[in-house]
Formats: structure tokens, C-alpha cells, sequence
């Protein structure tokens, strides 16, 4: 189906563990983000793309890496999971942000660190 | 501090009532607004948008109020049904921002 999706959709891994959350849009949108939504915070923007090699910080981007090689895809990678990054993540595409469009975002990946 | 916030946590209303959501934001830069709605184990999910250039939009059972002289945004929804039980919340970007900015959300309960 076209849209955006996330893989896997939920995941467990140990404290120090390295591990990549997938994201892929089938829109083309020149935008993609991730969010993380733990309770009592909202979501919050970790890091975001304007486009392919072009990656920027959000709010909370310690302890995260993020890539683009391609459009449709961006990869969040944690390289040394924590217990505090245990949360649900969020990827999100957009048109623009210099405009006003809505993101459109996947299902989640729910990610417990133990 | 948070830039958006909601003044309740849990709404409860009755099914056919019709519900009001409200949002306060603090950035004063602020020029676009969105509601989402939230369900279970769900991504957000795109209700209606409301730039700063307006003080009403309406959609399908759904009205989105502006008033930025108080920095409040309010979303109304007509004839609340039990399909629009979930969490919804506003977010604001300014021009200029990448990233939308998200209160911390409001739940609705539809009572028989």
C-alpha cells in the first residue's frame, strides 16, 4: 500500500544494544521526521530531513543518528539504546515545512530497552 | 517549557453531545495550527488545519477555532460518536519552523 510505514512495529533490546527503526514513504515527500511520544510529553521532535543528505535536529536528538541516502527512506538509528529511550516512534513525512501542510505519520514502532 | 498545551487531560461526554477540545499556545510566532487524533496503537492522524490568517474552519462534524489575541485554539466536534474516542492533539509550527510542536494531548471518552 502507498503511504508511509515503519518497521518493525515493536522491538526489545538490551541496554547498549545498537538497533535501526526503518521508515519508508511511497509519496516523495521532500520531508521526513521522527518523533518519539512518551506519556506526559506529547510528541517531540527528534530529527528531521528536508531532503536526501540534508538532516537537522529536533528537540531531544542526543543519543540518536539518522541518515537519507534515498527520498523514501529514513532510517533512525540508536547506537548505544538506553532504558530512557524506551518509547514509541514516530516517522512522519511532509510536503514542506515552509508551507503549510500537515504530516502525514506511520503506525509506530514501539521500542522497550531492557 | 512546553510551547503548546491542552487544559485537560480526559474528557468525557455523552454519545450525541457534541465535545470541545481546547488548546492554549504560548509562541506568539505561531501561524499554523493542526488537530490530530490519536487511537490506539495508531499513528496521528490528520484532522483539520487552521492557519493564523483566519478565526474559524470548519470540516466534516469537526470545527477548528483561533483566537490569537488569547494564543487559544479550540477543535469542536458535532454529534460525537463512539469511533471518535481517542486522544487528540493540537500542534503549531511558525513559518519559518521545520517540525510541528505538540501539546500533550486530550483524551475523549464517549459515554453511552
Amino acid at each position: 500500500d502507498a503511504g508511509i510505514t515503519q518497521s518493525p512495529r515493536y522491538k526489545i533490546t538490551e541496554t547498549g544494544r545498537q538497533v535501526t527503526l526503518m521508515c519508508h514513504q511511497t509519496w516523495s515527500h521532500s520531508y521526513m521526521f521522527w518523533y518519539r511520544q512518551d506519556l506526559g510529553h506529547g510528541l517531540r521532535l527528534i530529527y528531521y530531513s528536508a531532503a536526501a543528505d540534508i538532516t537537522d535536529k529536533g528537540e531531544v536528538p542526543d543519543g540518536y543518528v539518522v541518515s537519507r541516502s534515498k527520498t523514501e527512506n529514513f532510517p533512525l538509528t540508536l547506537e548505544s539504546a538506553t532504558r530512557s529511550q524506551t518509547s514509541v516512534y514516530f516517522c512522519a513525512s511532509s510536503p514542506s515545512t515552509g508551507g503549510y501542510t500537515e504530516a502525514f505519520f506511520g503506525q509506530g514502532t514501539r521500542l522497550t530497552v531492557v | 517549557g512546553e510551547s503548546v498545551g491542552l487544559h485537560l487531560p480526559t474528557l468525557s461526554v455523552q454519545e450525541g453531545d457534541n465535545s470541545i477540545i481546547n488548546c492554549a499556545y504560548s509562541n506568539s510566532a505561531s501561524d499554523y495550527f493542526i488537530w490530530y487524533k490519536q487511537e490506539s496503537g495508531k499513528g496521528p492522524q490528520f484532522i483539520i488545519d487552521i492557519r493564523s490568517n483566519m478565526d474559524k474552519r470548519q470540516g466534516q462534524r469537526v470545527t477548528v477555532l483561533l483566537n490569537k489575541t488569547v494564543k487559544h485554539l479550540s477543535l469542536q466536534i458535532a454529534a460525537t460518536q463512539p469511533g471518535d474516542s481517542a486522544v487528540y492533539f493540537c500542534a503549531e509550527k511558525s513559518g519559518g519552523a521545520d517540525g510541528l510542536t505538540f501539546g500533550k494531548g486530550t483524551h475523549l471518552i464517549i459515554q453511552p
